[in-house]
């Protein structure tokens, strides 16, 4: 079965610091994978995706992830942290191939913090 | 916005009682999924239907069930609620399943209490 780990469920950085979100999946096969946001009181919204192709994946709001398939890991950064990074992210993995329903399996979530 | 309209918003309701979320789907999207998050649990997938059909499900009590009518719209209707039901109920949409090619664009949520 899939499963999604994401570690360290609050991670804090000052403004204009790295900011690196681990996670680490399990699947019998390469999966889909996602990183989610999801803002204060809202819904999800998509940060990236990989699906096929390049490695290192970018995505809205200045964030990038890189799969590492050796690692089994797709972690998400951003060069620069602003305030209005600060949220709950998401890492999520889906099936591919024929059996792909489409459902996601999502880690934990890992809170951001982000100070002036 | 992401096109996804679940309503409502916010339900308070007492334990033992039964309510109904309703998702309305992006347009042309066929698939709705039903997430369930809480504190203790996370986010979990509970149920996925495809064009009025079911097609996968997840951690999803007998005490819940779902459907997806002609017009793709859908409602999750838990019964017999009881008190670790309080959770925020997403509703994402995709126009099949998630793939190469397409995502999931989730709702706003129905945030349930249960007293």
């Amino acid at each position: 079965a899939q499963s999604v780990t994401q570690l360290g469920s609050h991670v804090s950085v000052s403004e204009g610091a790295l900011v690196l979100l681990r996670c680490n999946y399990s699947s019998s096969v390469p999966p889909y994978l996602f990183w989610y946001v999801q803002y204060p009181n809202q819904g999800l919204q998509l940060l990236l995706k990989y699906t096929t192709g390049a490695t290192l994946v970018k995505g809205i709001n200045g964030f990038e992830a890189e799969f590492k398939k050796s690692e089994t890991s797709f972690h998400l950064t951003k060069p620069s942290a602003h305030m209005s990074d600060a949220a709950e992210y998401f890492c999520a993995v889906s099936d591919r191939g024929s059996g792909n329903t489409g459902k996601l399996i999502f880690g934990q979530g890992t809170t951001l913090q982000v100070k002036p | 916005d992401s096109g996804v309209t679940q309503t409502p918003k916010h339900l308070i309701t007492a334990t033992g009682q039964r309510v109904t979320l309703r998702c309305s789907p992006r347009s042309g999207d066929l698939s709705v999924y039903w997430y369930q998050q809480s504190l203790d649990q996370g986010l979990q997938f509970l149920i996925q239907y495809y064009n009025g059909e079911e097609r996968a499900k997840g951690n999803i009590l007998e005490r819940f069930s779902a459907q997806q009518f002609p017009d793709l719209h859908s409602e999750l209707n838990l019964s017999s609620l009881e008190l670790g039901d309080s959770a925020l109920y997403f509703c994402a949409s995709s126009v099949g399943q998630v793939s190469m090619n397409t995502e999931a664009f989730f709702g706003q949520g129905t945030r349930l209490t249960v007293v």
